[in-house]
Formats: structure tokens, sequence, C-alpha cells
């Protein structure tokens, strides 16, 4: 149990295009989802925070109009690169969990690749 | 703000012998989780071990075992029996126990594991 899908696995894609990456919980309701990127041989950064229905919570620095989420169900949130530049390039992962008075443990997509061109 | 350091960018070790991966982090709260991923070349995040700080024990599945010493915010793994398969970059991360599944994870840079034949 608790899968974790995410898609596309691999974009490669022109300057200028907006890209968009979903993650989705296959058996289990998210009530949160979270972002990463990942940078080669680097860590993963956390990117922002969503909860279905509400408005996601950027980290520090990054831009909340160039790096679109939605949670609009409880088992989806999609992430869409606007007017991606090269620099965007990088590896994006997303994870889920379940809010709770205890713990619940994110569980991870396979992540996404994205080359802008 | 959390902070996670793993000071050792890469560790060599041969088959069937003893590693342990080095871990210190930051932090201002009393009860919080640490964790233990794995990320082979495929990228997928895989759950290694996890310690809850209220624990005294250290956790231990299978091969794998921490150190968890909470006065000096130090958290490393023990991997016994290295096998060929366990090669991959690890990392060491941290989640505060109160957000009760909000908060994202703070990880630290890795450590890339080489086992050598």
């Amino acid at each position: 149990g608790a899968v974790v899908s995410q898609h596309p696995s691999r974009v490669i894609c022109k300057s200028g295009t907006s890209v968009k990456i979903e993650c989705r919980s296959l058996d289990f309701q998210a009530t949160t989802m979270f972002w990463y990127r990942q940078f080669p041989k680097k860590s993963l950064m956390l990117m922002a925070t969503s909860n279905e229905g509400s408005k996601a919570t950027y980290e520090q620095g990054v831009e909340k109009d160039k790096f679109l989420i939605n949670h609009a169900s409880l088992t989806l949130s999609t992430l869409t690169v606007t007017s991606a530049h090269p620099e965007d390039s990088s590896f994006y992962i997303c994870s889920a969990t379940q809010q709770g008075a205890a713990y619940q443990p994110q569980h991870f997509g396979d992540g996404t690749r994205l080359s802008i061109l | 703000a959390q902070t996670v350091t793993q000071s050792q960018p890469e560790m060599s070790v041969q088959e069937a012998e003893t590693v342990t991966l080095s871990c210190t982090y930051d932090t201002s709260e009393s009860d919080y989780y640490l964790f233990w991923y794995k990320q082979p070349p495929s990228r997928q995040m895989i759950l290694v071990i996890r310690q809850e700080a209220y624990k005294q024990q250290n956790a231990t599945e299978n091969r794998f075992s921490v150190n968890f010493q909470k006065a000096a915010k130090s958290f490393s793994l023990k991997i016994s029996d290295s096998q060929l398969g366990d090669a991959a970059m690890y990392f060491c991360a941290y989640i505060p126990y109160s957000g009760g599944g909000a908060d994202g994870l703070t990880f630290g840079k890795g450590t890339h594991l080489i086992i050598q034949p």
C-alpha cells in the first residue's frame, strides 16, 4: 500500500514552455503533499507544501509565480513550471502524507527529470 | 530553523564489512523524527530507518542500525555485512513532531556509499 505515482518521469521541452507534473496517491487520501527539487549530485530541497483545497505554502526563495501548485483533490497535486528556462532543469520529487495527531510517513513518487533546452 | 549536516560526501567499504555514516542536526524542538533514506541511481527515495527522538532505544532494521545521541544531536547509520545493493546515496533527514505531518523533510547533503566487491 501507500503508493505515490508521479508523471511524467522525464520531460524535455523548449525554453519558454510550461510543464505540468502530476503527483497522485493511488491507495490513500493525501491531505498534504510536498514538492522537492534536487539538483545533480545534491540534496533534496523542499519547495512547497500543499494541502488539499488550500493555497500552497512556498519555502523562502521559491517563486510562487514560476512554480504553480494545485492540490484540488485528496489524491492529486500538480506542479506547473511556467515559462521554463534552462535553469529550471532539475529533478522534481513529490511526496504525500496523511495529516494526523500521530506521525504519518511521507511516501515518495519516483520523480520527474525536467530538461529545458 | 533546523539543519542537517552530513560531513562525509563519499564513503567506501568492502563487501561484507561494516560502515558507519555520520549525521548531525540542529533543532530547538524537543520532539522530532530522524530518518535515513537511500537513493539508488534510479533516484527513488527509499526509507531505510526511522528514529523517534523520545525513544532512547536505537532503531534497528535487519542489517541497518542507528546510534542516536540526542544530547549530542548525532544520528549515525551503521550498515553491517555490506552488500553490493547497498551502493547508493544516503540522506539523513529530520522532521519536527509538532507538525502532525504538515512539515516537509529537511535533508542533509548526502553521502555517496561505494561498495567494493
